[in-house]
């Protein structure tokens, strides 16, 4: 079946540091796949996304690239902010179809 | 309207109470779905509606949970006889279309059941 699998949190690091966190996916064909990010109190919010095998999907400083070779997709940050503190999920979409699968978080502080 | 809305934002029930959890997606968004968050765990889907029909409701954990969209925009996941493992944030998302690969989602209901 389809399934995301992320690294498990928290991570903690200081601020302006290097950022990655790893994703991995089980699917048939090729997904669409996904980051979402969930600040304190909010509702889940689209952060980048990648619809085929070498996208790379970027936004506010954030990066990831679809690797079809490892079946990951990893996200990463050059250098974190305190206001980057947040819950990151990882997330896939099947091929012809309609529902998003989403791993179980990684919870994200960023120290000043 | 400008967001997905949802309502109320928090609900307190006792065990055995029905709840109904409304959502307002983005107006002109064919497609809706329905999320169950559980504390520290990722969304896990209860169900999809395209317009007015249902197309999956296979994360419905159980025959307590209904959900509907009588007229393609507006939809309500009702809980019925709710128990404490009920107790979890739900979530509602809509998109544009069923091409669409990313959803709009609502700041959520937060349900404990007491």
């Amino acid at each position: 079946g389809n399934s995301v699998t992320q690294m498990e949190g928290p991570v903690t690091l200081s601020e302006e540091a290097f950022l990655t966190i790893n994703c991995t996916y089980t699917a048939t064909g090729y997904p669409s796949l996904f980051w979402y990010v969930q600040y304190p109190g909010e509702g889940l919010q689209l952060l980048l996304k990648a619809t085929k095998a070498d996208d790379k999907g970027s936004n506010k400083g954030f990066e990831a690239t679809y690797r079809k070779e490892t079946t990951s997709f990893h996200l990463e940050k050059g250098s974190v902010q305190v206001s980057d503190s947040a819950v990151y999920f990882c997330a896939l979409r099947p091929p012809r179809g309609d529902k998003i699968i989403f791993g179980k978080g990684t919870r994200l502080h960023i120290l000043p | 309207g400008a967001g997905v809305s949802q309502s109320p934002r928090y609900k307190v029930a006792k065990r055995g109470q029905d709840v109904a959890l409304r959502c307002d997606p983005i107006s002109g968004h064919v497609s809706l779905f329905w999320y169950q968050q559980a504390l520290g765990q990722g969304p896990e889907f209860l169900t999809y509606f395209q317009n007015e029909a249902q197309l999956d409701k296979s994360g419905l954990p159980s025959d307590r949970f209904f959900a509907e969209r009588p007229e393609g925009s507006v939809s309500t996941l009702k809980i019925q006889r709710t128990q404490q493992e009920d107790s979890a944030v739900y979530l509602c998302a809509s998109s544009s279309d069923r091409t669409n690969y990313g959803y709009t989602f609502g700041s959520g209901t937060r349900l404990t059941v007491v």
